[in-house]
């Protein structure tokens, strides 16, 4: 069935380090990968995505990579700050195309 | 300011009640979507529209209902049949299949 596992379930890194997040998906048809933070409280805000036609985009510290024939994409943030401390999903479509389906998330804690 | 706003932000709710969140958006984003949040888990799919007048059962449909008769509003209402509501919902919409934008979330608590 269609699935997106991720990992690890909670990270801690001191300010500074680099942290990676990474999450498999089973439809080898997907095509669409996106990341989402969340702060306690809020709704998730979409951070970074990618596309199935490019390996690798990056945004200042943070860069998504994706791996097809694994089918296993990976977020990256480098130089990391206390507020990037959150939750992280990772998500790509149904096999239908209609939705997202989501990772279980990771809980980033920065410490200074 | 465009974006989508649910309210409540909070919202009570007493056993054998029926209760209805709203979920607004003025981004002129065809898809809408709903997704239940519990402590330490992903989200799951309620229910979704991709268009107005239309919408479909997601993974946990069951004790749920939605309406969507105007392009900018698609509220869920939470049944008595649903057993176990306490969660934190979260309504998105989306111009395509793929990127999607969060509300804010309304907290639902059964007394």
């Amino acid at each position: 069935g269609e699935n997106v596992e991720q990992h690890p379930s909670t990270l801690s890194v001191q300010e500074g380090d680099s942290a990676v997040i990474k999450c498999t998906y089973s439809d080898s048809a997907s095509n669409y990968f996106p990341w989402y933070k969340q702060e306690l409280g809020k709704g998730p805000q979409l951070i970074i995505d990618i596309r199935s036609n490019v390996g690798e985009k990056k945004d200042q510290r943070i860069a998504v990579t994706l791996n097809k024939t694994a089918k296993h994409f990976s977020l990256h943030i480098t130089e990391t700050q206390p507020e990037d401390s959150a939750v992280y999903f990772c998500a790509a479509p149904n096999q239908a195309g209609t939705a997202l389906i989501f990772g279980k998330g990771t809980t980033l804690s920065v410490s200074s | 300011d465009g974006g989508i706003t649910q309210s409540p932000k909070y919202l009570f709710r007493k056993e054998g009640q029926n209760v209805t969140l709203s979920c607004e958006q003025n981004l002129n984003h065809d898809a809408m979507y709903w997704y239940r949040q519990d402590p330490g888990q992903g989200l799951r799919l309620i229910y979704y529209s991709q268009i107005v007048n239309d919408f479909q059962k997601g993974d946990i449909a069951e004790g749920y209902s939605v309406s969507r008769e105007k392009k900018e509003s698609f509220p869920l209402t939470v049944t008595s049949a649903q057993k176990n509501p306490t969660a934190f919902y979260l309504c998105a919409s989306s111009t395509a299949k793929d990127t999607q934008y969060f509300g804010p979330g309304t907290r639902l608590t059964v007394l």
